[in-house]
């Protein structure tokens, strides 16, 4: 069972280069979340999908788009690299309804640098 | 809207020392409140969660946290610790259990021998 994977682990891009950050959960999850995590800011939501096909902005999602085409995957796209998405980007996925026996399970994270 | 202040940035405690962290938290119903640590380079993992019920909650790793309403707090603490404790410490809510998560900025927990 390998949880929440993301890829890559670290990126550097250029200045308005566009990519794909991804994400996979095999935990049948219908909940999934990307975070953007910056010195001092602790994490930040950036977009959310409550199910395939359903997906919603967070508190930062300027510069982002996302798609859930399957309760497994939903990558985060960068449409247009600035400086100032330099950050560690986490993904998240967790049952629908939270209870004492669920919890939250966040990926490794995603380094990446915009130059 | 939601929030969540913790006050120390920094804290060093001695190991076998006892800990505190503090979270306070801004949100208008019963919050679902979560405490999270972060290993350098590492995700993160859930230290304890509450829901509902009892308001002392015990988790992982020793640790334990008191939801406090009338304070709007939900302090982590730790009887003794131990060098492996050091991390990053996150204090989080929750409207709806584990979706749209605020997090505090956290607190770096430095262990001296």
């Amino acid at each position: 069972n390998a949880g929440v994977t993301q890829t890559p682990k670290f990126q550097v891009l250029k200045t308005g280069q566009s990519m794909t950050l991804q994400c996979a959960q095999d935990m049948n999850h219908e909940y999934m979340s990307w975070y953007r995590q910056d010195p001092g800011m602790g994490l930040r939501l950036i977009h959310y999908s409550v199910g395939a096909g359903i997906t919603d902005q967070g508190e930062v999602p300027n510069g982002y788009n996302v798609s859930r085409s399957t309760t497994e995957d939903f990558p985060l796209r960068l449409l247009s690299a600035a400086p100032s998405q330099t950050s560690v980007y986490f993904c998240a996925s967790s049952p629908p309804r939270g209870d004492s026996n669920t919890e939250a399970f966040f990926g490794q994270g995603t380094r990446l640098t915009v130059v | 809207a939601q929030s969540v202040t913790q006050p120390d940035i920094h804290i060093t405690v001695s190991e076998g020392a006892s800990l505190e962290l503090r979270c306070n938290y801004s949100y208008g119903a019963t919050p679902y409140l979560f405490w999270y640590v972060q290993s350098p380079g590492q995700g993160l993992q859930l230290l304890l969660k509450y829901f509902s019920g009892d308001t002392l909650v015990q988790g992982i790793k020793g640790f334990e946290a008191e939801f406090k309403r009338s304070q709007s707090s939900f302090n982590l603490r730790k009887p003794s610790v131990h060098w492996s404790d050091a991390a990053e410490y996150f204090c989080a809510v929750g409207a709806l259990s584990f979706q749209k998560l605020v997090f505090g900025t956290g607190t770096r927990l430095l262990v001296s021998p």
